[in-house]
């Protein structure tokens, strides 16, 4: 089963729009990442965030989390059409849920971007 | 081009066959992941191992079983192949076996089970 649900399953915009997508999990967690995959291809990683950590940058990407909702969005600003794919959230489980420090990443079912030129 | 080589692309056999699918991680990574992607059941960890050793599980089935070599390359063997195995298998890498650790994906293989 899976651990994240995101929100929304597709999402389009045109280009220089910014794009949000959101996920949430149910367990405690170490951390976690969102991850890109262009039309069934291989899986890029994109960003982490730490469960003790609210908000983080990388370029263009803005992650933010909140543990007490359980929940993490992904912002994209700027986008471009080479932006378009689907975007995956994933976690690694806490040791409250049970986890270890090992790199088990449980996805959520994703969110298909598609910027318009 | 993540440094992660997988092979086959693509692979087509029958139900019931068995099938080996092979992975080489990054130059320097130790953990070897798969994972499995279908239209049902999304992305799905299957099994780690780390410099030869399995060091978690995923719900993986009891047809499928992995092994990392000695050079750290990595095979799923899949058997009694049913329909619904019908996916796109990826593996990754990450240099150690920590939580924070990044993982690299390869391409992925592409079965398909008639």
């Amino acid at each position: 089963s899976q651990q994240g649900e995101e929100d929304p399953q597709a999402l389009s915009i045109q280009e220089g729009e910014n794009a949000t997508m959101n996920c949430s999990y149910k367990t405690s967690i170490n951390n976690l990442q969102w991850y890109r995959q262009n039309s069934g291809r291989g899986l890029v990683h994109l960003i982490l965030i730490r469960s003790n950590e609210r908000e983080k940058h990388s370029g263009r990407l803005r992650v933010t989390l909140d543990t007490s909702k359980k929940s993490s969005s992904l912002l994209i600003t700027a986008s471009r059409a080479a932006d378009t794919a689907s975007y995956f959230c994933a976690t690694v489980p806490g040791e409250r849920a049970g986890g270890t420090s090992y790199g088990k990443l449980t996805f959520g079912q994703g969110t298909i971007l598609t910027v318009h030129p | 081009d993540s440094g992660v080589t997988q092979t086959p692309k693509h692979l087509i056999t029958a139900t019931g066959q068995r099938v080996t699918l092979r992975c080489s991680p990054r130059s320097g990574d130790l953990s070897v992941y798969w994972y499995q992607q279908s239209l049902d059941q999304g992305l799905q960890f299957l099994i780690q191992y780390y410099n030869g050793e399995e060091r978690a599980k995923g719900n993986i089935l009891e047809r499928f079983s992995a092994q990392q070599f000695p050079d750290l390359h990595s095979e799923l063997n899949l058997s009694s192949l049913e329909l619904g195995d019908s996916a796109l298998y990826f593996c990754a890498s990450s240099v150690g076996v920590g939580a924070t650790d990044t993982q690299y994906f390869g391409p992925g293989t592409r079965l398909t089970v008639l």
